[in-house]
């Protein structure tokens, strides 16, 4: 079964500084990547994903991750973070073409923004 | 266009007592997706049905049970409640696209089993 490592369970940051978390998935075969987010009381939103082609991608609110299918990971990067980024950030992966099953998540990476 | 609704938001229960938590979408999705988020757990999947009339075990699916009633809806039974099931409840649907696997959630219901 597949898994996903988020390294950095608590982040903290002043705006402005560059973010950027880590996940790692365990799994050989084609996938498809996702990160999530999920604002304090809120549900999960996308924040982008991946399926194929350019490894770089480029999700909502200034985000963007990489694949880098070598090292099996999915890294979320953001140059200048807002305090408005202050949330829960999962990454989650899925198998391609694998029909309707779950996704698996990693346990997420709590970002606090100072002000 | 309401996506995905959950109901109720929030719910107590005394330990044995039964409930049900009801999830519906408005997406004309194929799959639907039972999830709970737990501190420092991330979200694990309990149940998924990956289309109307068919339902299956996901990672954690001891002392659940689930009906796909119809497309739109997905519920999800505590026959028993435990302390250990206190969580959120997520419901998720998606397309089911062969490669189309992006899954929209529903607010979540906050559960105390006591």
């Amino acid at each position: 079964a597949q898994s996903v490592s988020q390294h950095n369970h608590h982040v903290i940051l002043s705006e402005a500084a560059s973010l950027e978390l880590g996940c790692n998935y365990s799994y050989g075969g084609t996938v498809n990547l996702f990160w999530y987010v999920q604002y304090p009381g809120q549900h999960l939103q996308l924040l982008l994903k991946y399926f194929s082609g350019d490894p770089l991608v480029k999700g909502i609110k200034g985000f963007e991750a990489e694949f880098i299918k070598s090292k099996f990971s999915f890294n979320l990067r953001k140059p200048s973070v807002q305090w408005s980024d202050t949330a829960e950030y999962f990454c989650a992966v899925t198998l391609s073409g694998g029909g309707a099953d779950g996704l698996t998540f990693g346990k997420g990476t709590h970002l606090i923004i100072q002000p | 266009n309401a996506g995905v609704t959950q109901t109720p938001k929030f719910q107590v229960l005394k330990t044995g007592q039964s409930m049900t938590l009801q999830c519906a979408q408005d997406m004309n999705h194929n799959s639907m997706y039972w999830y709970r988020q737990d501190p420092g757990m991330g979200l694990r999947l309990i149940y998924y049905s990956a289309s109307e009339g068919t339902t299956d075990k996901g990672e954690v699916p001891n002392g659940y049970n689930v009906s796909r009633l119809n497309k739109r809806e997905f519920s999800l039974r505590l026959e028993s409640a435990a302390p250990s099931q206190t969580s959120v409840y997520f419901c998720a649907s998606s397309e089911n696209g062969l490669v189309y696997n992006e899954q929209f959630f529903g607010p979540g219901t906050r559960l105390t089993v006591l």
